[in-house]
């Protein structure tokens, strides 16, 4: 059972936008930056998403990302089917003193 | 550009001790925190422990007394130990580079599938 709640699936067809949701708690999303990591199949996770919605260099502003109180979203416009992945959210939760994360999102490019 | 790089026995029996290293190629090795994190087959991601460049270590604490995380300056690696693993430990092992400022887990090692069976 993950800390951070992220429904199973998102889809959406070719060209259109699906939001990801993240929930947590006071401990973690509402005091903490949260982070977000794109894992295409057979590999390790890759940084999308940091400090809520900053960008690495090298990532699309298709992706985007925000936080309100102890929940957050990860929001993909214009996909495109290398976008198929599962998606993790994270932050730092001051109780546990570690990194939580969410379950994943699958995301299906219809 | 940093390069992380792990390595580490892929096949254990019961009660044998998980031994992974993870060497740091590129960027600085004293600028960050060291981190552990494993993924279960068809599961999601789980935290370890990380490690500065000092050797203090942070753990799980649901794995606090089988975890030890250490590490190398001299040579830039850090290392992972779990004792008394059983198949609940049987994961794919990342070690990733954790930033101190605006916190993320910026890099990370290709995986390690460590699989427990008798």
């Amino acid at each position: 059972q993950s800390v951070l709640t992220q429904p199973p699936s998102a889809s959406g067809p070719p060209g259109q936008g699906v939001t990801i949701s993240c929930s947590g708690s006071s401990s973690n999303i509402g005091t903490n930056a949260v982070s977000w990591y794109q894992q295409l199949p057979g590999t390790a996770p890759k940084l999308l998403i940091y400090d809520n919605s900053r960008r690495p260099s090298g990532v699309p502003d298709r992706f985007s990302g925000s936080k309100s109180g102890t929940s957050a979203s990860l929001a993909i416009s214009g996909l495109q089917s290398e976008d198929e992945a599962d998606f993790f959210c994270a932050a730092w939760d001051d109780s546990l003193n570690g990194w939580v994360f969410g379950g994943g999102t699958k995301v299906t490019v219809l | 550009q940093v390069q992380l790089q792990q390595w580490g026995a892929g096949l254990l029996k019961p009660s044998e001790t998980l031994s992974l290293t993870c060497a740091v190629y590129g960027g600085s090795f004293s600028d960050y925190y060291w981190s552990w994190i494993r993924q279960s087959p068809g599961e999601g991601l789980e935290w370890i422990g990380e490690i500065d460049h000092r050797g203090s270590p942070k753990y799980n604490p649901s794995l606090k007394n089988r975890v030890s995380i250490s590490v190398d300056t001299s040579l830039n690696h850090f290392s992972l130990r779990l004792t008394s693993v059983t198949a609940a430990d049987t994961a794919v092992y990342y070690c990733a580079r954790k930033t101190w400022f605006l916190v993320r887990l910026d890099s990370w090692g290709q995986g390690t599938l460590v699989t427990v069976s008798a």
